[in-house]
């Protein structure tokens, strides 16, 4: 069974500083894995999905990696703002037949300081 | 850019009481799905739908709860006599199966 472990489980930096949050996972067979935000009491927001075949994606301030042999990803975040405030969950697609469901880790709560 | 859109985004309701919570999905994604998160845990897979049937259902997804496609947009997640721990908060969601989901903004359970 996947389990997805997310380290830290809490961050707080001040503002400006670049900062990386681990995801592990037990199962290296994973169709893709995603990175979510969260804030407090709201909806999921896909920050990067990152398909088995790649290594990193990046969109702005933002950069995955995957290495998929290992079981790991990070989530690199450049230049932190009080707006990233938030928790940041990792979740892996696994592969085969009709099962698409993701396996979530229990997130980062990230804290920003101005 | 599309949206996955759910409703209501809060119900309160009496043990045992039936609720219907209701989604969106995204008009050309073939796959939904329902997750849930109880306060301070992960979020959990619960059921997906594909082809109009369920293709896959977790242990949590007893014979209390149901879900349903009528109208070919929406997509239902029923739960027939609702209990204390049923508290929780709802995600919807939608995908191609191949570029990652879309999760609804959610619907947040109380059962009192």
């Amino acid at each position: 069974k996947q389990e997805v472990t997310q380290i830290p489980a809490a961050l707080s930096v001040p503002e400006g500083e670049n900062l990386v949050l681990n995801c592990s996972f037990t199962d290296s067979a994973i169709y893709n894995l995603q990175w979510f935000r969260q804030d407090p009491g709201k909806g999921l927001t896909s920050l990067l999905l990152i398909q088995s075949s790649q290594r990193e994606q990046t969109s702005g301030r933002l950069n995955a990696s995957l290495d998929k042999s290992s079981g790991r990803s990070t989530l690199y975040i450049a230049a932190s703002q009080p707006g990233d405030s938030a928790t940041y969950l990792c979740a892996v697609r696994e592969v085969g037949g009709s099962n698409y469901k993701l396996t979530f880790g229990k997130g980062t709560l990230l804290t920003v300081n101005p | 850019e599309p949206e996955v859109t759910q409703t209501p985004s809060h119900q309160v309701t009496q043990m045992g009481q039936e609720v219907i919570l209701r989604c969106v999905p995204i008009s050309n994604h073939l796959y939904f799905y329902w997750y849930r998160q109880i306060l301070g845990q992960k979020v959990e897979f619960l059921v997906s739908f594909y082809n109009n049937e369920i293709s896959e259902k977790s242990e949590i997804f007893d014979d209390q709860f149901s879900v349903e496609r009528p109208d070919g947009s929406n997509f239902t997640l029923k739960i027939r006599s609702t209990k204390l721990e049923d508290s929780a908060m709802y995600f919807c969601a939608s995908d191609t199966g191949a570029y990652g989901y879309t999760f609804g903004s959610g619907t947040r359970l109380t059962v009192v």
